[in-house]
Parts: structure tokens; sequence; C-alpha cells
């Protein structure tokens, strides 16, 4: 158990819809990461976030959007979904904010969200 | 764009047998770390060196560094059927330490 908490572990919903997830970071870490793993893309880089402050984007689409609150957790909203956006969503937490200038990053199971 | 690229894809062994994995990157990084990834599962840290280091252990896993040949290798010693999985070197390079997926070696160990 990493410690980073997503919700929901699965979800389905059909083309069009808006999604949120959800992602508690490990107890003291600092900075968000959210990360898409799909078949042809593999592990793509959204968004990290530090101390509630967007701190590094990614490959993240216009039509997605994510934020951390000052309790520290996290959200991707993910909408007018495509059945391309059909892939497992990871969160990851660490405690500085350069993840990994020399900190672990801790990954959290996926939330795997499936687009119909 | 994938900045690490992990060879082979996919390794099957024997229960026992030691298995290596390799990782080559194309630009300067801070450091390299490696997880393991059950099939539909999280991603599980297993080790992360430096780019000032050379070599690490951690139980039976050795990784190597050669930054001069911008390569990694993940030994794994006395595999297990258990270490069936995925394993993914990822790259933190930049001002952010953004870290760069590779597309992941598939390991299968038989018992």
């Amino acid at each position: 158990d990493s410690g980073v908490t997503q919700t929901p572990k699965h979800l389905i919903t059909a083309t069009g819809q808006r999604v949120t997830l959800r992602c508690s970071p490990r107890s003291g870490d600092l900075s968000v990461y959210w990360y898409q793993q799909s078949l042809d893309q593999g592990l793509q880089f959204l968004i990290q976030y530090y101390n509630g402050e967007e701190r590094a984007k990614g490959n993240i689409l216009e039509r997605f959007s994510a934020q951390q609150f000052p309790d520290l957790h996290s959200e991707l909203n993910l909408s007018s979904l495509e059945l391309g956006d059909s892939a497992l969503y990871f969160c990851a937490s660490s405690v500085g904010k350069q993840g990994s200038s020399g900190n672990t990053i801790y990954f959290g199971e996926g939330s795997w969200l499936t687009v119909v | 764009s994938q900045q690490g690229e992990e060879d082979p894809q996919a390794l099957s062994i024997q229960e026992g047998e030691n298995a290596t994995m390799n990782c080559s990157y194309k630009t300067s990084i801070n450091n390299l770390q490696w997880y393991r990834q059950n099939s539909g599962r999280g991603l599980v840290h297993l080790i992360l060196i430096r780019s000032n280091e050379r070599e690490k252990h951690s139980g039976r896993l050795r990784v190597t560094l050669d930054t001069s040949k911008k390569s990694s290798s993940l030994l794994i010693t006395a595999s297990r059927a258990a270490d069936t999985a995925s394993y993914f070197c990822a790259t933190a390079t930049g001002a952010n330490s953004k870290l760069t997926f590779g597309k992941g070696i598939t390991l299968s160990v038989r018992p």
C-alpha cells in the first residue's frame, strides 16, 4: 500500500459526459501528479501540483482540468469524454516540489475509466 | 514522446534465473527510477538512482546507470514467479524533474 488513495476504482460513462477522479496523497506529501496509462500511449504525465499550485503541465488535453485543494487532495476533471479517453488514470504524490530530484514518487492504484 | 526505451519488450525466464532489463534514454537526467506494475494494478516504486551514482542495490535488485551511454539496467537475481509483472524505467529531467516513462518490459517468470 503506497498510501496514495484514489477513487473511484472503476468508472463507466458515456461519451460526452464529465467525470471527476479524486486523489488523496500520502500523509505529508505536498506534490500531486496525474498520469494517464493507455495501451497505445503508455504512461503519460498530465499535470503536477505542489501545495495547491500548478507546478508542471504535460500532455493534458484542454477538456481535462485538475486542482489541488488546501487539504492537499486533488481532483482530475475530465469533460466531453471521448472513447479514446478510456484509460487507467494514476495519481501519485511526493514530499517535495521537485518530485524526482531525489524524492520518490508514490503511485495510487489508479482509476479505471471506460467511456462507452 | 518516450524518453526511456526499455529492452527487451518481453522476457520469459525460469524461476531461479536472473533477469536483466535495460533502459536507454536520450537527454540528460536528474535521476532514473524503476517501477513495477502487476497486471491492472498501480505502479510500485523499486529503486531510484541519481545521475551521479553508478550502482545501487536493494534486496535482489541491482541497478546500474551509465550516463555516458545514457543507459541503465535492472537486474533481478534469483527470480520468483511473484516477480512476474511489467517493469518501467522513468527518467526525471528538467527543473521540475518531470518523470517520463518508457513503454515497459513484460517479465514472465515460469515456476
